[in-house]
């Protein structure tokens, strides 16, 4: 009963370096997103993807790239880590754009040194 | 787009304490609008929901009542528990897209 799966939960990166956080659902939902939660801010969308084969920016895409690897996995990647981006990213999917009820992983905390 | 505002915390209650968080939104037409929980180091879970103007969403002792008049979306419970401790977030579709907005998150505290 895995539902969506992040990994790594937890990576300490240098600045400029790049690292690359998996998710995956094992729920056959269309659509999955890439939030970030960071304090008295909320979660604030980074990247989602509506269906296979599509991907759009969310509201903070800037230093973010994605991949909808297949309708399971979903991936994030930091080409060039900066210390602004220390947050836990969460990963979360729905069955359709329109359902409005996301399943979350549990997280991954990112710490940028 | 849509929005929504929650109060701020942290809540700070006893236990058997009465709950109440503000939530108020702004949206075009009449969205779903739904609770979400996230217990220490987890995700996100979605604790209750309501779809359309005067429902009423339930679950584990926590209701909140969908009305139109006021544009809220309280959420309540009669009686807290150390468990529910948690932060609680209020949350609706943003407008076409039915990309899920969130608050800012409230931080609920329940002392034994």
């Amino acid at each position: 009963n895995a539902g969506v799966t992040q990994t790594p939960k937890f990576q300490v990166l240098k600045t400029g370096q790049s690292m690359t956080l998996q998710c995956a659902q094992d729920m056959n939902h269309n659509s999955m997103y890439w939030y970030r939660q960071d304090p008295g801010m909320g979660l604030r969308l980074i990247y989602y993807s509506a269906s296979e084969g599509t991907t759009d920016k969310g509201e903070v895409p800037n230093g973010y790239n994605v991949s909808r690897l297949n309708k399971r996995e979903f991936s994030l990647r930091l080409e060039s880590a900066a210390p602004s981006q220390t947050s836990v990213y969460f990963c979360a999917s729905t069955e359709g754009m329109n359902t409005g009820e996301l399943f979350f992983g549990e997280g991954s905390r990112l710490t940028v040194l | 787009g849509n929005s929504v505002t929650q109060m701020e915390g942290p809540v700070t209650l006893s236990e058997e304490a009465f709950l109440t968080i503000n939530c108020t939104y702004t949206a075009t037409g009449y969205p779903s609008l739904f609770w979400y929980v996230q217990y220490p180091g987890e995700g996100l879970q979605l604790l209750l929901k309501a779809t359309k103007a005067d429902d009423k969403g339930s679950n584990k002792g926590f209701e909140a009542t969908y009305r139109k008049e006021t544009t809220s979306f309280h959420l309540e419970k009669g009686s807290v528990q150390v468990s529910d401790s948690a932060v609680y977030f209020c949350a609706l579709p943003s407008g076409g897209s039915y990309i899920p907005t969130f608050g800012r998150g409230t931080s609920l505290i329940v002392h034994p």
